[in-house]
């Protein structure tokens, strides 16, 4: 069975421009999570899908982060315009309960603004 | 305060030996404890749940003590390949799918 896979691998782009990231979480999990971890801090908690209902965003750092998981499959990430301190390293994440005890994490998308 | 704090080591261990290390979390409302496992630029994986009565999976005991509102993580006869970052997780009862992660504790198995 496949993981969770995350889209790109690494992305090196300059301030200003836009990025999207996506992810596909394992197939069945309703539940979908992104998560950032900025280089020398902790892994931080920046949304949660339902399907395709979003239901917990109190994450995400301002307005220039959009997600999007449309169908209940697939999600993405866009970053518009992306700023130096957005660099980092983005995680999916899926589970199948709403009350994971686990968590399946993708390998991440490492994002470094120029 | 970081909601959930841990000595970031690293823990230089030789191998065989024993290895114990704690992580505080400042919510008294979390419910739910973990230990992660991440191995340097992958993915975190889940190593073990933590229980209010403690729990073991093989060389890995896991306790709880709320009172003083930390978990402990120990590995027994370490093994080279335990040398990763370990990640302490909490979650809140009103926010399941929100993981709190601690930065990790750096453990490395020596030869």
């Amino acid at each position: 069975e496949a993981g969770v896979t995350q889209f790109p691998s690494h992305s090196v782009i300059e301030k200003g421009q836009t990025v999207t990231l996506r992810c596909d979480p394992i197939s069945g999990h309703d539940n979908l999570y992104w998560y950032r971890r900025v280089m020398g801090k902790e892994i931080k908690f920046l949304l949660h899908f339902v399907k395709e209902s979003k239901q917990d965003e109190s994450g995400m750092p301002n307005n220039r982060f959009l997600a999007e998981r449309t169908g209940g499959t697939y999600s993405t990430l866009k970053v518009q315009p992306a700023e130096l301190e957005d660099s980092g390293v983005y995680f999916c994440a899926s589970s199948q309960d709403s009350r994971p005890g686990e968590l399946f994490f993708g390998e991440g998308s490492r994002l470094t603004v120029l | 305060r970081k909601e959930v704090e841990q000595d970031p080591g690293p823990f230089n261990v030789p191998e065989g030996a024993t290895v114990a290390f704690n992580c505080t979390y400042s919510n008294s409302a979390s419910q739910s404890f973990f230990w992660y496992r991440q191995d340097c630029r992958k993915e975190p994986k889940l190593l073990m749940s933590v229980y209010s009565s403690g729990n073991e999976d093989g060389r890995f005991t896991a306790q709880l003590n709320r009172a003083s509102q930390y978990i402990s993580l120990l590995i027994r006869d370490s093994k080279l390949s335990d040398s990763a970052t370990y990640l302490c997780v909490v979650t809140r009862s009103d926010s399941w799918g929100k993981f709190q992660f601690g930065a990790g504790t750096q453990v490395v198995v020596t030869p």
